[in-house]
């Protein structure tokens, strides 16, 4: 498999406008999260999905920041409009229920967003 | 209180001694615990993970966990100048499947 694959992996947009990111996981995960990381704040859970339906959206900052998941394949997030703050690494990472009850996330190689 | 909290360092060991990181967690009813480790620039990757209180080990790798205490562990036996990065602990918060992940610590190993 090759893993969870996101795109673009490096994104610069000005101030304003909409920015679209996207995530494919590993097939057979039914588990589908969504993570920021900037130096000041770390890794930040922002949403997670489970078989398609979001579960927990509460890491979500503010209502310019969207996520879909359409099918088992496919994840969207989406800035409307982007600002500066925004700037930051985007990972999505996927996993499956595991025996023990657990999940183990995978990640992507992850999208670099820079808003000026 | 931060859900998952760990050291930010660096902490700097010498090449061949034994590194320790530790992190402790708020939620009691918190049933997996994971390491990751993160070089620059590059995204976060697996190492270890354990479910049950005390031991667990995988090659130069222990992670330790006292559920009673809320604290897990991880230390590296044997550290490597490629054992340099960032180790991310995440735990999963409640009975829900998000996981958490803490601030990291950078660990140096000095050659």
């Amino acid at each position: 498999d090759a893993g969870v694959i996101q795109s673009p992996r490096h994104e610069v947009t000005e101030m304003g406008q909409e920015v679209t990111l996207r995530c494919k996981p590993i097939s057979g995960h039914d588990y589908l999260f969504w993570y920021r990381q900037t130096m000041m704040r770390g890794l930040e859970l922002l949403i997670y999905f489970n078989n398609n339906v979001p579960i927990d959206d509460s890491g979500m900052p503010e209502d310019r920041f969207s996520a879909k998941m359409p099918n088992a394949s496919f994840s969207t997030l989406k800035i409307q409009p982007s600002e500066p703050r925004d700037s930051a690494v985007y990972f999505c990472a996927s996993s499956f229920l595991a025996r023990q009850g657990s999940t183990e996330a995978f990640f992507g190689q992850g999208t670099r967003l820079t808003v000026v | 209180q931060k859900e998952v909290e760990q050291n930010s360092g660096p902490l700097s060991v010498p090449e061949g001694a034994i590194a320790s990181l530790n992190c402790t967690y708020s939620d009691r009813v918190s049933q997996s615990f994971f390491w990751y480790r993160q070089y620059s620039g590059k995204s976060p990757e697996l190492i270890m993970s354990i479910y049950s209180n005390g031991d667990k080990e995988d090659g130069r790798f222990t992670a330790q966990l006292n559920k009673a205490s809320q604290y897990v562990s991880l230390l590296i036996r044997d550290s490597q100048p490629s054992d340099s990065a960032t180790y991310l602990c995440a735990v999963n918060i409640g009975r829900d499947d998000k996981i958490i992940f803490g601030k990291g610590t950078r660990l140096h190993i000095l050659p």
